[in-house]
């Protein structure tokens, strides 16, 4: 167990559809990392979050969005799904905003009919 | 932009044999690499890291070297078993920014053959 929670597990939604990934970090870790794994694929970068506020930004597309709150949990948006949406959602976590070890969720496993 | 590349994509090997797996980085500023072992279904774990100031770090079966010249670095497992099976990515950090964030590789899947 990482200490870093993802809700909901499995997410089965329909195309145009908005879904909602909330994950709750490590105790005590201040940054947020949000990560796509589609079948088969890598482990793609989509924002990273640091205190509430966004560090940086990968390949996220704008019918995306996320957020950090004040108790540090944070939630990825996903609007007007598509069937290629379907992936896998890691969040992770690390203390600071420096290199480290990334602790990771087990995932929300989203799949768009 | 930051990118990884890794080799090979897939890895066959008989129990007992060693594995190798290799990595280029493009931003020379980053300063941080390390492994994840990925199961079937499962988060990704850290298995080992090392940072640029370190050229060689060894933890029982499980090695890696960097050579930041070059911008490689490499995974080696001996005496693999069939527990090894999984996927391994590599990652980077410390570039473009100088954040946490991770900029992965796109896995290698390492199947050992009892």
């Amino acid at each position: 167990d990482s200490g870093v929670t993802q809700t909901p597990k499995h997410l089965i939604t329909a195309t145009g559809q908005r879904v909602t990934l909330r994950c709750s970090p490590r105790s005590g870790d201040l940054s947020v990392y949000w990560y796509q794994q589609s079948l088969d694929q890598g482990l793609q970068f989509l924002i990273q979050y640091y205190n509430g506020e966004e560090r940086a930004k990968g390949n996220i597309l704008e019918r995306f969005s996320a957020q950090q709150f004040p108790d540090l949990h944070s939630e990825l948006n996903l609007s007007s799904l598509e069937l290629g949406d379907s992936a896998l959602y890691f969040c992770a976590s690390s203390v600071m905003d420096d290199t480290g070890e990334l602790f990771f969720g087990e995932g929300s496993r989203l799949t768009v009919l | 932009g930051e990118n990884v590349e890794q080799h090979p994509s897939t890895l066959s090997v008989q129990e007992g044999d060693s594995a190798v797996i290799k990595c280029t980085y493009s931003d020379s500023a980053s300063n941080y690499f390390p492994w994840y072992k990925q199961e079937l279904g499962k988060r990704p774990q850290l298995i080992i890291d090392i940072r640029s100031n370190v050229g060689e770090k060894k933890d029982q079966r499980i090695a890696v070297t960097l050579n930041k010249t070059a911008k490689h670095f490499s995974l080696h497992i001996t005496e693999t078993q069939p527990e090894d099976s999984a996927v391994y990515f590599c990652a980077a950090s410390g570039g473009s920014g100088n954040t946490g964030k991770l900029i992965f590789g796109q896995g290698t899947t390492l199947q050992v053959k009892p």
